[in-house]
């Protein structure tokens, strides 16, 4: 079936250093990709997606990469700063069907020690 | 900025109960979904809605579970004889329409079964 493997699941790096968040998915018709930050009894926001007809996109800090061939899809975080800590959840959908389900990976444990 | 709403932000009930779950999703929206977070854990699908119909719910959404858009503004989620392992966040999410996949999520309402 459907799945999203996320790795890893908790993820320690010092202030100012960079944090990678490697995601896998097994249905090649996926071809949104959303990322969401959730801190700790909140909802998840959407912070960054990307589509499949794109390898890479960028935002300030953030940037996903895809790699439909492998069906690898990863965050990096560049610069990180102590709100940067919280849990990253990668996903991913069939957009372009209707009301298509979000498929969640199980999550990453961001902390950033200062 | 529009946001999705949800009531209660908690919900306690006896076991053999039933819940409903409010959500106001942004009003421009025209795919409404409810996922579900058990405590520590990744955010797992339950059903997604559109044109007053379900369009797809998963294995978890069972005979217990309905949905209802009772009005052009709210969408519902009702649990008709809650199990303890009901316990959870359930959060709503909608989406603007096919090709703009982006779901954003509501606050969520917590729920404990006792």
């Amino acid at each position: 079936g459907e799945n999203v493997e996320q790795h890893p699941s908790t993820l320690s790096v010092q202030e100012g250093d960079s944090a990678v968040i490697k995601c896998t998915y097994s249905d090649s018709a996926s071809n949104y990709f959303p990322w969401y930050k959730q801190e700790l009894g909140k909802r998840p926001q959407l912070i960054i997606d990307i589509r499949s007809n794109v390898g890479e996109k960028k935002d300030q800090r953030i940037a996903v990469t895809l790699n439909k061939t492998a069906k690898h899809f990863s965050l990096h975080i560049t610069e990180t700063q102590p709100e940067d800590s919280a849990v990253y959840f990668c996903a991913a959908s069939k957009g372009y069907s209707s009301a298509s389900k979000i498929i969640f990976g199980s999550g990453t444990r961001l902390s950033i020690r200062p | 900025e529009p946001e999705v709403t949800q009531t209660p932000s908690h919900q306690v009930t006896q076991m053999g109960q039933e819940v409903i779950l409010r959500c106001v999703p942004i009003s421009n929206h025209l795919y409404f979904y409810w996922y579900r977070q058990i405590l520590g854990q990744k955010v797992e699908f339950l059903v997604s809605f559109y044109n007053n119909e379900i369009s797809e719910k998963s294995e978890i959404f069972d005979d217990q579970f309905s949905v209802e858009r009772p009005d052009g503004s709210n969408f519902t989620l009702k649990i008709r004889s809650t199990k303890l392992e009901d316990s959870a966040m359930y959060f709503c999410a909608s989406s603007e329409n096919r090709e703009r996949n982006e779901q954003f999520f509501g606050p969520g309402t917590r729920l404990t079964v006792l």
